[in-house]
């Protein structure tokens, strides 16, 4: 059975730095894409960040390019974020999602999310 | 970027019945289109991709459809399980997005 858990969601200050986890298991990681995905209290889903599966190469949209980054550990089965400079803005629950890298690429699987809250 | 539209945020329907959820791309996407389903305290999960394909476990009773901008998922005789959110995605280009939801609620 698929299974991805993230951890290490929490308060912190704005223009201060978070590092999320994601362990994953049920699967053979290293075969696999990986992405992250928020959404924000009240708001829809917005993709964040996608990894390739050697970690070579690395996806952002506009929003966080530059402040956060993307990495993995195949040896663990652990997917990483990196947030810098965090903004309020970046209030939401993260999701780790499998990525499936048809063209652009979708989710087959999420995990159940960790909250991050940007506040003073 | 391509702007996903999900037109009803709310539709409220009864078990037995059959509902569509729209949705519209700002651009055509060809068939590069996923829906997902989100009930409280469950992760989301991956219904149909590709604008028609079924993933593996979704119910018969689920479908989807359209090409271009246009698309649509179909629920034949809901099921109480059925009843949540549901978010269309295109995958036809970075940065990949998604429409604003649909929450189905029991009527």
């Amino acid at each position: 059975e698929v299974q991805l858990v993230e951890s290490g969601g929490g308060l912190v200050q704005p223009g201060r730095s978070l590092k999320l986890s994601c362990a994953a298991s049920g699967f053979t990681f290293s075969n696999y894409y990986m992405a992250w995905v928020r959404q924000a209290p009240k708001k829809g889903l917005e993709w964040v960040a996608t990894i390739s599966t050697s970690g070579s190469r690395t996806y952002y949209p506009d929003s966080v390019k530059g402040r956060f980054t993307i990495s993995r550990d195949n040896a663990k089965s652990s997917l990483y974020l990196q947030m810098n400079s965090l903004k309020s803005e970046d209030t939401a629950t993260y999701y780790c999602a499998r990525h499936i890298a048809t063209r652009g690429g979708y989710f087959d699987y999420w995990g159940q999310g960790v909250m991050v809250t940007v506040s003073s | 970027d391509v702007q996903m539209t999900q037109s009803l945020s709310y539709l409220a329907a009864s078990p037995g019945e059959s509902v569509s959820i729209s949705c519209k791309a700002s651009k055509s996407i060809s068939n590069y289109l996923a829906w997902y389903q989100q009930k409280p305290g469950e992760a989301y999960k991956l219904l149909i991709y590709s604008g028609s394909t079924l993933q593996s476990g979704t119910p018969s009773r689920f479908s989807g459809s359209g090409s271009g901008t246009d698309f649509t998922l179909t629920i034949r005789s809901l099921e109480p399980e059925d009843f949540g959110l549901y978010y269309c995605q295109q995958y036809y280009e970075k940065p990949l997005t998604f429409g604003s939801g649909t929450k189905l609620e029991i009527k």
